[in-house]
């Protein structure tokens, strides 16, 4: 199992540009999560989804934007990049069913917008 | 709005020295989790404490969660240079079953050989 992968590693964009963040998850996990990683902050949750076609908004989605069609895939949309959204960004897993979830990570995309 | 405060937030040691990191908030967790995070990685897992009093212990690093399920601490004995990384901590609360994690700033540790 690749476990969970992220596309691509790093980029830069130029204000107001667009891009989609990819996500995937090879072990059936029925939850998705996106989160953001700045320095100092810890991560904070953007979006994150119980199953395939259900998404909801976590503590900062202003600027992104979710869909998710199938188990295996969440990707995260930034519309109009701002020098805000410039931080790290994990993708993460987990299954259903456990009372207490342990969340598996990707390794991460590192945006830049200048 | 629930919040997790961890201290310290940077610590560099000698090799062999111990360590704790805390985790503290006002509001009740009805899980925590410790993760282990290094440069250019994700988190990985390392623990999940879920009962008041609980203490787990993963070979030299001791895990705790409060009596209140309010705080956590992580005590690492004789550091190596190994342990090296960003310990963070993350609380899962709330009924909705949507395993939706609350994380602490992170506590950057340097073990120096």
């Amino acid at each position: 199992n690749a476990g969970v992968t992220q596309t691509p590693k790093f980029r830069i964009l130029k204000i107001g540009q667009s891009m989609t963040l990819q996500c995937a998850q090879d072990m059936n996990h029925n939850y998705m999560y996106w989160y953001r990683q700045d320095p100092g902050m810890g991560l904070k949750l953007i979006y994150y989804s119980v199953g395939a076609g259900i998404t909801d908004k976590g503590e900062v989605p202003n600027g992104y934007n979710v869909s998710r069609s199938t188990t295996e895939d969440f990707p995260l949309r930034l519309e109009l990049a701002a020098p805000s959204q410039t931080s790290v960004y994990f993708c993460a897993s987990s299954p259903p069913g456990l009372r207490y979830n342990e969340q598996f990570f990707g390794p991460g995309t590192r945006l830049t917008v200048l | 709005t629930q919040l997790l405060e961890q201290s310290p937030q940077f610590l560099s040691i000698q090799e062999g020295e111990n360590l704790t990191v805390y985790c503290n908030s006002s509001s009740v967790f009805s899980s925590l989790q410790w993760y282990r995070q290094e440069p250019g990685e994700g988190p990985v897992l390392l623990v999940t404490v879920v009962t008041g009093g609980e203490v787990k212990k993963l070979k030299r690093l001791t895990f705790q969660f409060g009596d209140a399920r309010k705080d956590s601490s992580l005590h690492i004995t004789a550091a190596q240079p190994g342990d090296t990384g960003l310990y963070l901590c993350a609380g899962e609360g709330g009924s909705s079953n949507t395993g939706k994690l609350i994380f602490g700033q992170g506590t950057t540790l340097q073990v120096k050989p």
